[in-house]
């Protein structure tokens, strides 16, 4: 079985600009899930989306958005590139048992963004 | 405050010690996770638990509701765990919410 596939795996922006961002999860995972890492704010999640839906939302501006297809597969988008912005991008997909990310997590190798 | 706290923050032990790792969070609880980042990023689920115990090869982990704690358990370490394991909760308040992570450091 496939695992989690994100892409592109590196990228490098300018400031003001925007980044799309694609994971294709697991074959039967319809729960994808987006993750920020940086070295001062650690891991923090961004949204989940289940059957096309953004079920969940963490603490981030409207600049960062999501969505996901039919086929499961999510993009996710940041418009207006900062600085601060430079980080880890990491997507996860599951089964969900239930409420938010309460099924095991598979996680793709990441897109790491850097902003100049 | 963290919503989840982790300690220790670092840990280097002798081949073939026991670890544990320590995590109390704060919120109520739809699941706990235990994650494992080796350098370079990539991310492995080790457990997910929402009570008692769970065990796979040398690791166990326990969780306590009540006492809003969890703990994950290396037996016979070894070099190859080396690695930064989170903790992370999924809480009834539809938020995710991560530990700032243990490094693990096991020397032959």
């Amino acid at each position: 079985k496939a695992g989690v596939t994100q892409t592109p795996r590196y990228l490098i922006k300018t400031r003001g600009q925007q980044v799309t961002l694609s994971c294709s999860p697991i074959s039967g995972h319809r729960s994808v899930s987006w993750y920020q890492q940086t070295p001062g704010q650690g891991l923090q999640f961004l949204f989940e989306y289940f059957s096309e839906t953004q079920r969940n939302k963490g603490n981030f501006p409207g600049r960062f958005s999501g969505r996901q297809f039919s086929n499961s597969r999510s993009e996710m988008n940041v418009s207006t590139l900062e600085l601060g912005d430079s980080a880890l991008y990491l997507c996860a997909s599951s089964v969900p048992t239930g409420a938010i990310n309460t099924g095991e997590l598979f996680f793709g190798e990441g897109s790491r963004l850097t902003v100049l | 405050k963290n919503e989840v706290e982790q300690s220790p923050q670092n840990l280097t032990a002798q081949e073939g010690e026991f670890i544990t790792i320590n995590c109390s969070y704060s919120v109520g609880i739809s699941a706990l996770h235990w994650l494992q980042q080796h350098p370079g990023g990539g991310i492995v689920s080790l457990f997910m638990l929402s009570s008692g115990k769970k065990k796979h090869g040398r690791l166990i982990a326990t969780i306590n509701i009540q006492e809003k704690h969890s703990s994950l358990h290396i037996t016979a370490s070894h070099p190859r765990d080396s690695a930064v394991y989170i903790c992370a909760v999924s809480s009834t308040g539809n938020q995710f919410y991560f530990g700032t992570g243990t490094s693990l450091t096991v020397i032959p």
